[in-house]
């Protein structure tokens, strides 16, 4: 089935200190694309996502760029802050063809210190 | 804005014991899917249901079933529990059968510990 494949943490970043956290897909088609994130002690929240080739999704000024040649989604953010701490997973359907499960990357710790 | 609702947030079962979860989707919401996130795991799909019918089914045990009703609310029926079965279960709701643009909103999840 289709899958994610994203950098492993924990990542450790200074306040206003840039984020860059890798997410490379393999899929048959083009799926949508998603990045999810989860707080401590939370569930998930969608925090953005893309549906077609070079869409930029984009919300709380994390943005991602749906890159067809490079198959990647990258999760990326000017300044972190102490808030922005938790976990990051990246996702697409589970098949492209049929149903619209979601299947998770690993996830990515963040914690960013003031 | 109305999220997804779980209950309950927590359970403590013994082992051999049964469980049943409940979920309740958004309003106007018609799909939905269950997924099971271990200790520091990716949450993995379970089973999905559109328009109370099951629409994909994903890596469930056999001791677990689960069902959508007329009102749209699910349950997962979990039986004769072993200790792996410890995990936060999520549920999460969406709009329609299943298209590239649908998103899905998580509730808060059910943590469920088997001693």
């Amino acid at each position: 089935g289709d899958s994610v494949t994203q950098m492993e943490g924990p990542v450790t970043l200074s306040e206003e200190a840039f984020l860059t956290i890798n997410c490379t897909y393999t899929a048959t088609g083009y799926p949508s694309l998603f990045w999810y994130v989860q707080y401590p002690g939370e569930g998930l929240q969608l925090l953005l996502k893309a549906t077609k080739a070079d869409d930029k999704g984009s919300n709380k000024g994390f943005e991602a760029t749906y890159r067809k040649e490079t198959t990647s989604f990258h999760l990326e953010k000017g300044s972190v802050q102490v808030s922005d701490s938790a976990v990051y997973f990246c996702a697409l359907p589970l098949n492209s063809n049929s149903g619209y499960a979601l299947n998770f990357g690993k996830g990515t710790s963040l914690l960013v210190t003031p | 804005a109305a999220g997804v609702i779980q209950s309950p947030r927590h359970l403590i079962k013994e082992k051999r014991e049964t469980a049943t979860l409940k979920c309740y989707p958004i309003p106007r919401h018609d799909t939905v899917y269950w997924y099971q996130q271990g200790p520091g795991q990716d949450p993995q799909f379970l089973i999905s249901f559109y328009e109370k019918m099951q629409s994909d089914k994903g890596s469930i045990p056999d001791r677990f079933s689960a069902q959508q009703f007329s009102d749209y609310h699910s349950e997962l029926n979990m039986s004769s529990l072993e200790l792996g079965d410890s995990a936060l279960y999520f549920c999460a709701s969406s709009r329609g059968a299943g298209a590239r643009t649908d998103t899905q909103y998580f509730g808060p999840g059910t943590r469920l510990t088997v001693l």
